[in-house]
């Protein structure tokens, strides 16, 4: 199993671009979540989708869309990107909405 | 107000020498409490999972403890392969959307 895949690994992108971030899992988890991660601080959630076809906000969603079509795929997709987006961002996956997440390797995303 | 907090912010300890890390937390109404690991360039790694007051978790040189605002992750015995930022967080809310601490960076020197 790949567990938790995402690409890109890096990015870098100009203010009022737009991208989308792609997740992947490989474990049949109806739970998934897409984080951002900023030094010094703990991980915010941004979306999370307890299964196909149903997504909702999290702590922080502005600026960020979402989509769950499929079990296995979970995009994030920033519209017209801003300084502000400048972070590192995971995607996770778990069985169950109380149970241990499983982490992709990250996004390392700068706005310029 | 919810919030998670860790304590320190960072730990440098010699090879062999044992010490804690804290997470205390104001939620009410403990649902779980979750630590992780994450190393340099990774995400974050599943540990434990402690669910009420005086219940202990042990995984090779870890042990985590949890009382009723607080939670601590015993380090015995460190290896240089230990150090990594060890984060702790709990569910919050209806939809159990987990809130996190900042993380204690531990670097242990050999």
């Amino acid at each position: 199993n790949a567990g938790v895949t995402q690409t890109p690994k890096f990015r870098i992108l100009k203010i009022g671009q737009s991208m989308t971030l792609q997740c992947t899992q490989d474990m049949n988890h109806n739970y998934m979540y897409w984080y951002r991660q900023d030094p010094g601080m703990g991980l915010k959630l941004i979306y999370y989708s307890v299964g196909a076809g149903i997504t909702d906000k999290g702590e922080v969603p502005n600026g960020y869309n979402v989509s769950r079509s499929t079990t296995e795929d979970f995009p994030l997709r920033l519209e017209l990107a801003a300084p502000s987006q400048t972070s590192v961002y995971f995607c996770a996956s778990s069985r169950g909405i109380s149970y241990e997440q499983y982490f992709g390797p990250g996004t390392r995303l700068t706005v310029t | 107000e919810d919030q998670v907090t860790q304590s320190p912010e960072a730990l440098r300890l010699q090879e062999g020498e044992s010490s804690s890390l804290n997470c205390s937390y104001t939620v009410s109404g403990l649902r779980g409490l979750f630590w992780y690991r994450q190393d340099p360039g990774k995400g974050p790694e599943f540990l434990f999972t402690l669910y009420s007051a005086g219940e202990e978790k042990e995984k090779e040189r870890l042990k985590a403890t949890l009382t009723k605002k607080e939670s601590f992750l015993h380090i015995t015995a460190p290896k240089p392969e230990d150090s990594a930022t060890y984060l702790c967080a709990t569910p919050l809310g209806s939809n159990y959307q987990l809130i996190w601490g900042a993380g204690t960076k531990l670097i242990i020197k050999p």
